[in-house]
Order: C-alpha cells, then sequence, then structure tokens
C-alpha cells in the first residue's frame, strides 16, 4: 500500500524558513515524480512544486518567485521542501502527492501544518 | 498561466438525485499525445483530496460508477448520477498539462 507521511511543519515567523519531509513507502519511490500542493485555511488547492523521478527536473510556478525548492533523496525515500521568506499567506496544511503522469495524483499525504506568525 | 473556472461553487442536492458540475480552461488540455490531461479529485472535511477521476473520464480505483466525467478542449463536467449521503465533500478538477492548475472548487452539499 502506498503511503506518505509528511513531518516539518511548525508555526514560524514571518521571513523564516523551514524544511518539510515527505517519507514514501509502499513502491517504488524513485520511479515516480512528486509534488507538493498546499491548501491555505478555508481555500483551495494549489500546486507549489513538482520534481521528475530522479530529481534532474523540477518546477514551479510562477507565482512562488523562488522561495520554494523542491527536492528528493531516493536513496531515503524521501521527498522535501524547503521554505524561505515566509509570508503570513504561506499559512496552509502541505501535502504532498504521487503524480503518476501529467497531474494524475493518486496518492497523498495526510499534510503538514505550517503557520507563520509573528 | 492556466485558469481553471468551476461552476457553481456550491450545490445543494437531495440524496438520490443527480449532480453536475462544471470546469472550463483557458486553454486547451489536449496533448499532442491525444490525451487531456484534466482530473478531479473529492476532498472530505478534514481529509486530504484524493483522485476521482483521471484524463477526464477515467474512474480512479474503487470509484462508484454514479461518477462520471465527459469533456474535451477546455470544457468538462463531472455528473453524480444519484447523489448519496457519502458524496458531500468539495469537488476540485486540475489541469496536468501546464504545470499543475486547480479549479476553485465546488461544495456539494446534501439536503
Amino acid at each position: 500500500e502506498v503511503h506518505l507521511v509528511e513531518s516539518g511543519g511548525d508555526l514560524v515567523q514571518p521571513g523564516g524558513s523551514l524544511k518539510l519531509s515527505c517519507e514514501a513507502s509502499g513502491f517504488t519511490f524513485s520511479q515516480y515524480w512528486m509534488a507538493w500542493v498546499r491548501q491555505s485555511p478555508g481555500t483551495g488547492l494549489e500546486c507549489l512544486a513538482l520534481i521528475n523521478s530522479d530529481g534532474s527536473d523540477k518546477y514551479y510556478p510562477d507565482s512562488m518567485q523562488g522561495r520554494f525548492t523542491i527536492s528528493r533523496d531516493n536513496t531515503k525515500n524521501s521527498l522535501y521542501l524547503q521554505m524561505n521568506n515566509l509570508r503570513a499567506d504561506d499559512t496552509a496544511v502541505y501535502y504532498c502527492a504521487r503524480d503518476v503522469k501529467w497531474g494524475m495524483f493518486d496518492s497523498w499525504g495526510q499534510g503538514t501544518l505550517v503557520t507563520v506568525s509573528s | 498561466d492556466i485558469v481553471m473556472t468551476q461552476t457553481p461553487l456550491s450545490l445543494s442536492v437531495t440524496p438520490g438525485q443527480p449532480a453536475s458540475i462544471s470546469c472550463k480552461s483557458s486553454q486547451s488540455l489536449l496533448h499532442s499525445d491525444g490525451r487531456t490531461y484534466l482530473h478531479w479529485f473529492l476532498q472530505r472535511p478534514g481529509q486530504p483530496p484524493h483522485l476521482l477521476i483521471s484524463e477526464v473520464s477515467s474512474r480512479f480505483s474503487g470509484v462508484p460508477d454514479r461518477f462520471t466525467g465527459s469533456g474535451s478542449g477546455t470544457d468538462f463536467t463531472l455528473r453524480i448520477s444519484r447523489v448519496e449521503a457519502e458524496d458531500a465533500a468539495i469537488y476540485y478538477c486540475m489541469q496536468g498539462l501546464f504545470f499543475r492548475t486547480f479549479g476553485q472548487g465546488t461544495k456539494v452539499e446534501i439536503k
């Protein structure tokens, strides 16, 4: 069974940094693209970053402005999201998801909460 | 950037009645490989989203056949033939051709 577990969410001050992790199990992690998706309180879903199976290609929406960096370690079956210069509007639940192909997010973690506040 | 527009944003449905959600994209989602990368997700309160339908009309594993996806190009529809209580959720369409972009979501309430 596919299992994704996010961790690293915390309360952080504006301007601070945080690194989220997603540990994968139940499938051959190195064969799949992965994604980070967030959901701000009471709002919809936003895809933040994609990474291909070997980590050589990374994709972000223009709106991220280079503050977030996705990475992975296939030896540890782990996905990461480095977030810098955090703002109040980055407060959200952050999910990792397996991207089977072209956005077919067939498995999601339970999410980790990031709160940006002074 | 691709914009995904869902309508309505909410609807209230009597059990046993049908429901329909529209999703329109600002650009065609038809890839040169002939496939259209438009997917539907469902999110119940307090839960992560989960995949409902992929590539316009393919039901994901375990999804009841009362859920049907259709459409092409820029216009897509999710239909529930006979709504059940467990269908109360927020439904999102998402395009996978140009990065990944979700619609705003449609909240389905059961009367």
